[in-house]
């Protein structure tokens, strides 16, 4: 079984230029998270899906950060602007059960 | 108070020593405890879960959870020099599951 996909793996860019992350889960996963990992610490949740709906984006900052899964496979999140503090290990998981998530390897993002 | 509370260590044990590592937690409604490995530069993987209180046991591996204390442990026996990862603990309250990670333990196992 495949599992989670992510690209790209590393990314550099300078702060208030655009970035997009992608995300391939696992076959029949109806759930998608991305989480973000600061250095030292743990995954946090930005947002859910099931299948191609919003579940939870709470912790989502939403002036700079926008996610989509369009056909509730695929999915991808951005960030414009990018600010020093987005700097983080970007990391998406899919579950067929919630307390079982699969994560993918994740994106390194500096933003300089 | 947050709500997980992990040692991020590090912790150094040298090889076929017993490791024991632990979390708090403040929010009674978790249901299910979950322990995630990750290598360096690599996503979280799940280990084990439990649900609610008690012990599960998987090869060296042992995971408990006292709800009582809110409190629970990862045991890895005759640790490996492979074992050497960060080892988060995480719990989902059961509804729409939204996981909550502590910070992490880094763990080195010396051969």
């Amino acid at each position: 079984e495949a599992g989670v996909a992510q690209s790209p793996r590393y990314k550099i860019i300078e702060k208030r230029q655009s970035v997009a992350f992608w995300c391939n889960p696992i076959s029949g996963h109806a759930t998608l998270y991305w989480y973000q990992q600061i250095l030292g610490q743990g995954p946090k949740l930005l947002i859910q899906f099931q299948n191609n709906g919003v579940v939870d984006d709470s912790q989502l900052p939403k002036d700079r950060f926008s996610a989509e899964r369009l056909k509730g496979v695929d999915s991808t999140l951005k960030i414009q602007p990018a600010k020093l503090e987005d700097s983080a290990v970007y990391l998406c998981a899919s579950s067929h059960l919630t307390y079982e998530q699969y994560f993918g390897p994740g994106t390194r993002l500096t933003v300089t | 108070q947050k709500e997980v509370e992990q040692d991020p260590g590090p912790l150094s044990v040298p090889e076929g020593a017993i490791v024991s590592l632990n979390c708090t937690y403040s929010n009674s409604a978790f249901q299910y405890f979950m322990w995630y490995r990750q290598y360096s530069r690599k996503g979280p993987e799940l280990l084990m879960y439990t649900y609610s209180s008690g012990n599960k046991e998987d090869g060296r591996f042992t995971a408990q959870v006292d709800k009582s204390s809110k409190y629970i442990s990862l045991f890895i026996r005759d640790s490996q020099p492979s074992d050497s990862a960060t080892y988060l603990c995480a719990m989902d309250g059961g509804s729409q599951g939204n996981l909550i990670f502590g910070k992490g333990t880094k763990l080195s196992v010396k051969p």
